[in-house]
C-alpha cells in the first residue's frame, strides 16, 4: 500500500523558513517523480514543485522559484521541501504527491498524502 | 502557462441525475496529459481519470471522461450521494503544471 506521510508544517513568521518532509513507502521510490501541491484556505489546488526519480532534475512554480528548494534522498525514501523567505500567501496545506507510472513515472498525481498545514503570520 | 477554465463553478443536481463538467485549456494539449481529481471536505484530492478518458484504479464506471484539443468533459452518469464534491482538472502537457479552478457538485 502506497503511503505518503508529510511532516514539518507549522506556524512561522513572514521571512522565516520551514522544511517539509515526506516519507514514502509501498512503491519503488526512485522510479517516480515526486511533487508538492498546495491549497490555500478555501481555494483551489496549486502545483508547487516536482523532482525526478533520480533527483537530478527539478521544476518550480514561478510563485516559489528562488525561495523553495525540493530535494530527495532515495536511500531514505524521503523528499524535502526547503521553504525560505516565507510570505503570507504561502499559507496553505502542502500535499506530498506521487506521480503515476505513465510516461516513465511522470503520469498523473495518483497518490496524495494527508497534507501538512503551513501558516505564515 | 496553460490556463484551465472549469465550468460551471457550481452544479446543483439531485442524486440519480447526470453531471457534465467542462474543462477548457488555453492551448491545445495532448489528451493523454489531462487528468481529473475529486476532493471532499477535509480530504486530499483523489485521482479519478489518469488521462482524458481512462479511469484510475478503483474508480466506478459511472465516471467517464472525453474530449480532445482544448475541450474536455468529465461525466457522472448517475450521481451517488458520495459523488457530491469538488472536481478539478489538471494538465501535465507542459510546465508549469496547472489546475482548473474547480467545479463544486452540490445536492439540489
Amino acid at each position: 500500500e502506497v503511503q505518503l506521510l508529510e511532516s514539518g508544517g507549522g506556524l512561522v513568521q513572514p521571512g522565516g523558513s520551514l522544511r517539509l518532509s515526506c516519507a514514502a513507502s509501498g512503491f519503488t521510490f526512485s522510479s517516480y517523480a515526486m511533487n508538492w501541491v498546495r491549497q490555500a484556505p478555501g481555494k483551489g489546488l496549486e502545483w508547487v514543485s516536482s523532482v525526478s526519480g533520480s533527483g537530478d532534475w527539478t521544476s518550480y512554480a514561478d510563485s516559489v522559484k528562488g525561495r523553495f528548494t525540493l530535494s530527495r534522498d532515495n536511500s531514505k525514501n524521503t523528499v524535502y521541501l526547503q521553504m525560505n523567505s516565507l510570505r503570507a500567501d504561502d499559507t496553505a496545506i502542502y500535499y506530498c504527491v506521487k506521480r503515476g507510472p505513465e510516461s516513465g513515472g511522470w503520469g498523473a498525481f495518483d497518490y496524495w498524502g494527508q497534507g501538512t498545514p503551513v501558516t505564515v503570520s | 502557462e496553460i490556463v484551465l477554465t472549469q465550468s460551471p463553478a457550481t452544479l446543483s443536481l439531485s442524486p440519480g441525475e447526470r453531471a457534465s463538467l467542462s474543462c477548457r485549456t488555453s492551448q491545445t494539449i495532448n489528451s493523454n496529459t489531462l487528468a481529473w481529481y475529486q476532493q471532499k471536505p477535509g480530504q486530499p484530492p483523489r485521482l479519478l481519470m489518469n488521462d482524458a478518458s481512462n479511469r484510475a484504479t478503483g474508480i466506478p464506471a459511472r465516471f467517464s471522461g472525453s474530449g480532445s484539443g482544448t475541450d474536455f468533459t468529465l461525466s457522472i452518469s448517475s450521481l451517488e450521494t458520495e459523488d457530491f464534491a469538488v472536481y478539478y482538472c489538471q494538465q501535465r502537457n507542459s510546465w508549469p503544471l496547472t489546475f482548473g479552478g474547480g467545479t463544486k457538485v452540490e445536492i439540489k
